[in-house]
């Protein structure tokens, strides 16, 4: 049973657009989500994170968005640029005691930005 | 630092074939994960160490496989033997594992395992 959802596998968008990736999660007690990106052959990269006491993060093009009452998180690049075609996976972690425990993955969505 | 090292890249062997996978974490990280992305299951966790003490193992899918943290700069993953429904690309990650920071991962490329 899949804890962390991403239910697009693919998305195309025109270059200078809006890219909008989508996550749902059913597990209460994550508090910490993070975005990573993948390009092919190359392992997955840290791309932004935001904690369940946020509503919003940003970093420059990239915002996330959590609903906690939703149990959803979205990731917004804006303006999407070709470079940032790639896989992009969502992860959650619950905090134990203090410290943060395994990262829990989402199948990951494919975005194409087409120029 | 040259980042979260793993070998091989790429791995074909035939059913029945012992498998062993490499990683040396980056220096000073104190966890140590591994992955395997398959296309239906995207990334799972397969098991956690920190400290060099497997924490987690419950990943694992099988006795068939087994990974050891035998010092802080170096895992194996091994499947013995090998299947077929094993072919995935297993990746290794550590991270620095604060108290009250979170647990930002840092992956190694991947080693793309095929069983014929």
């Amino acid at each position: 049973d899949q804890q962390v959802k991403q239910n697009s596998p693919s998305l195309s968008v025109q270059e200078g657009r809006i890219s909008i990736l989508n996550c749902d999660y059913t597990n209460s007690m994550f508090d910490y989500f993070l975005w990573y990106k993948k390009y092919p052959a190359e392992g997955p990269t840290f791309l932004i994170s935001i904690s369940s006491i946020k509503d919003k993060n940003e970093d420059g093009r990239f915002t996330v968005f959590l609903n906690k009452s939703a149990k959803h998180l979205s990731l917004h690049i804006v303006p999407s640029q070709p470079g940032d075609s790639a896989v992009y996976f969502c992860a959650a972690s619950e905090n134990y005691g203090g410290s943060q425990g395994n990262l829990i993955f989402g199948k990951g969505t494919k975005l194409s930005v087409k120029p | 630092d040259a980042g979260v090292i793993q070998s091989p890249r790429h791995e074909v062997t035939e059913m029945g074939q012992e498998v062993t996978l490499r990683c040396k974490p980056i220096s000073g990280h104190n966890s140590l994960f591994w992955y395997r992305q398959t296309m239906m299951r995207g990334l799972e966790l397969l098991i956690y160490f920190n400290n060099n003490v497997p924490i987690d193992d419950s990943g694992m899918p099988e006795d068939r496989f087994s990974a050891k943290m035998p010092n802080a700069s170096f895992s194996t993953l091994k499947i013995q033997p090998s299947e077929p429904r094993d072919s995935a690309v297993y990746f290794c990650a550590s991270s620095w594992d604060l108290l009250s920071g979170a647990n930002v991962l840092t992956f190694g490329a991947g080693s793309r395992l095929t069983v014929l």
